[in-house]
């Protein structure tokens, strides 16, 4: 059961313009979102939070937005740039337990 | 590099044979997850301890696998009798604590192939 979904398998983007991935879920019970990214042979790397009491946060070119109602997240890149691409995991945390449930992933391609 | 690191990077087992996964937490780091990426899937959760103590393992297949964080160490993944179907990248995390478990730093993964 995945309750955790990213149905854009990839994206492709021109450098300069805005990425846009997003990311649903079914779990009313999560209460925290992360987005990773990661690189071929690499393990994921941490990219950007947000809480579910907040709709949006911020960290330079990154955002995430969340949509609590419609269960749904998405992570805004803009400018996008080469070195951006990679693939995007989206997360979730329950306030009920210790795991984090993991999208399946969306490769982005940033096109110079 | 204080990262959280494993090893082997790449592993290859016949089928019946023993796998075992071991991940050093970042320093400072107590508590350890587990969890493995099939191809074309997502991670999924399989274990979390702590120094000496499995929290939770709802993730963890009931047979065959099983996994340790001694008191001094690495966290050992150790899976007995491997099938086909347990090849697989495996990717570890360590966090500060409990309550920071939203920070859960990931290594570079052990890929298992199993022949």
């Amino acid at each position: 059961d995945q309750q955790v979904k990213q149905n854009s398998p990839s994206l492709s983007v021109q450098e300069g313009r805005i990425s846009i991935l997003n990311c649903d879920y079914t779990n009313s019970m999560f209460d925290y979102f992360l987005w990773y990214k990661k690189y071929p042979a690499e393990g994921p790397t941490f990219l950007i939070s947000i809480s579910s009491i907040k709709d949006k946060n911020e960290d330079g070119r990154f955002t995430v937005f969340l949509n609590k109602s419609a269960k749904h997240l998405s992570l805004h890149i803009v400018p996008s740039q080469p070195g951006d691409s990679a693939v995007y995991f989206c997360a979730a945390e329950s306030n009920t337990g210790n795991q984090f449930y993991f999208g399946t992933g969306t490769s982005l391609t940033v096109i110079p | 590099n204080a990262g959280v690191m494993q090893n082997p990077r790449h592993l290859v087992r016949r089928r019946g044979q023993e796998a075992r996964l071991r991940c050093s937490p970042m320093k400072g780091h107590s508590h350890v997850y587990w969890y493995r990426q099939l191809p074309e899937e997502g991670l999924k959760f399989m274990v979390y301890l702590q120094k000496e103590n499995i929290i939770d393992e709802s993730g963890m297949p009931k047979e065959r696998f099983s996994a340790e964080f001694p008191k001094e160490g690495p966290s050992i993944l150790r899976i007995q009798q491997v099938v086909r179907g347990d090849s697989a990248a495996y990717f570890c995390a360590s966090s500060p604590g409990l309550l920071s478990s939203y920070e859960q730093y990931f290594g570079p993964g052990t890929r298992l192939t199993v022949t």
